[in-house]
């Protein structure tokens, strides 16, 4: 499974995009990248997911570098719900996720 | 459409007591996990249970036990319980379909675990 290397915190004002990065160079050619969050206390919630193409959906878009070691994901438009911890993760079939420390998205008014 | 469904929410134990914690799901997944969450750290994957009947160890196994008993069910047993083991537990389950590529994991709203 891929390491993926994202920074700690990052802040963003309400109605801005947040720009969320991963470096992920180890990630191999069969490994999708996804990205999860985490609100409060709460399970994990599945965002997004690619292998080589940008992805967009209701929630989010992804963004892969063409040699695929970095991405980043978008919010569009952040809204104070969007408050909460993001995680990069390289993986098979969404399967065997490895979860690191992630990176805590503070939206402020 | 309840998806995971852990129970319970919320348990004390005192060291050395033993513990099952209860997973169900209801969307026919195959794969199903259990993760614990300690302070400030990501989710680390304890064991895993790729189908019914079979179940594999994760990268913290040490303490515990797990039972796929269904398609459905995949318990946690904790047979001696230690204070490093005072966690937020997480159960999830995939479709695990290798024809399909969209599989995000489904995770329950956890179980909250404090070990005296």
């Amino acid at each position: 499974d891929a390491k993926t290397t994202q920074p700690p915190s990052m802040d963003c004002a309400e109605g801005r995009a947040a720009n969320l990065p991963c470096n992920h160079s180890t990630i191999s050619g069969n490994e999708y990248v996804y990205w999860y969050r985490q609100i409060h206390s709460q399970g994990p919630q599945y965002i997004i997911h690619g292998l080589k193409n940008n992805e967009t959906n209701e929630m989010a878009s992804l963004i892969i570098t063409e040699d695929r070691k970095s991405s980043t994901l978008i919010l569009p438009h952040a809204t104070l719900r969007d408050t909460a911890v993001y995680y990069c993760m390289g993986a098979k079939y969404g399967n065997k996720l490895v979860f690191g420390a992630g990176t805590i998205l503070r939206v402020k008014s | 459409n309840a998806g995971v469904t852990q129970t319970p929410k919320f348990q004390v134990l005192k060291t050395g007591q033993s513990m099952t914690l209860q997973c169900a799901q209801d969307m026919n997944h195959n794969s199903m996990y259990w993760y614990r969450q300690d302070p400030g750290m990501g989710l680390r994957l304890i064991y895993y249970s790729a189908s019914e009947g079979t179940t594999d160890k994760g990268e913290v196994p040490n303490g515990y036990n797990v039972s796929r008993l269904n398609k459905r069910e995949f318990s946690l047993r904790l047979e001696s319980a230690a204070p490093s083991q005072t966690s937020v537990y997480f159960c999830a389950s995939t479709p695990l379909n290798r024809a399909v590529s969209n599989q995000p994991q489904h995770f329950g709203d956890g179980t909250r675990l404090s070990i005296l």
